[in-house]
């Protein structure tokens, strides 16, 4: 299996634009996990979704994000507008089943300037 | 949520030294892992480990979940190991915690 996939790698925005996220799990994994991972705060989660349906959210720091899982295969996370205190990498994980091991991509790092 | 404290925060091993490193965690944990996030930021899973001990090659881990605490021992450590080390808990299924990491430097 390929593993998790993240795109894009690396997103440079300016100050107010849209930024996605996307995140493919591993297929057959039927849990998923968006964290984010700064110096000041180290590795936080911010939502993680179970069978597609969103499950804990209270992690995401303000309206401004917005994540989405339609399908299985596939999830998004959206910051609206960006602020530079988003800059972060922002992981994306999957797991088989609740309570079992996770898996992490690759990541993504976000710059907003 | 659950407090995670690892130690120590910073280690620096020459090439063939052994280490331990410990996760302390403040509640009742169903979950476990250890990951090591390497210099390209990079986080590889060591051990799903929410009790018992468990070996691979060189690193071995071992969970007293009762005395909620975790250790993570390095054998012959070799420059690839260092990054920094993460512990990782959880309970409620999946809702995991990260301690702060231990970073890791194994030097020539």
């Amino acid at each position: 299996d390929a593993g998790v996939i993240q795109s894009p790698r690396h997103e440079v925005t300016e100050m107010g634009q849209e930024v996605t996220l996307r995140c493919k799990p591993i297929s057959g994994h039927n849990s998923l996990f968006w964290y984010r991972q700064t110096m000041m705060r180290g590795l936080e989660l911010l939502i993680y979704f179970n069978n597609n349906v969103p499950i804990d959210d209270s992690g995401m720091p303000e309206d401004r994000f917005s994540a989405k899982m339609p399908n299985a295969s596939f999830s998004t996370l959206k910051i609206q507008p960006s602020e530079p205190r988003d800059s972060a990498v922002y992981f994306c994980a999957s797991s088989p089943d609740r309570g079992t091991e996770a898996f992490f991509g690759q990541g993504t790092r976000l710059t907003v300037v | 949520g659950i407090q995670v404290e690892q130690s120590p925060p910073d280690l620096i091993l020459q090439e063939g030294a052994n280490s331990t490193l410990r996760c302390n965690f403040s509640d009742s944990v169903n979950n476990l892992q250890w990951f090591h996030q390497n210099p390209w930021g990079q986080l590889i899973n060591l051990f799903y480990i929410p009790s018992g001990t468990k070996q691979n090659v060189r690193l071995s881990a071992t969970t007293v979940a009762t005395e909620r605490y975790s250790l993570l021992y390095i054998s012959s450590s070799q420059t690839t190991d260092s990054g920094v080390y993460f512990c990782a808990v959880g309970y409620n299924f999946n809702k995991f915690y990260f301690g702060s990491g231990t970073k890791l430097n194994v030097k020539p």
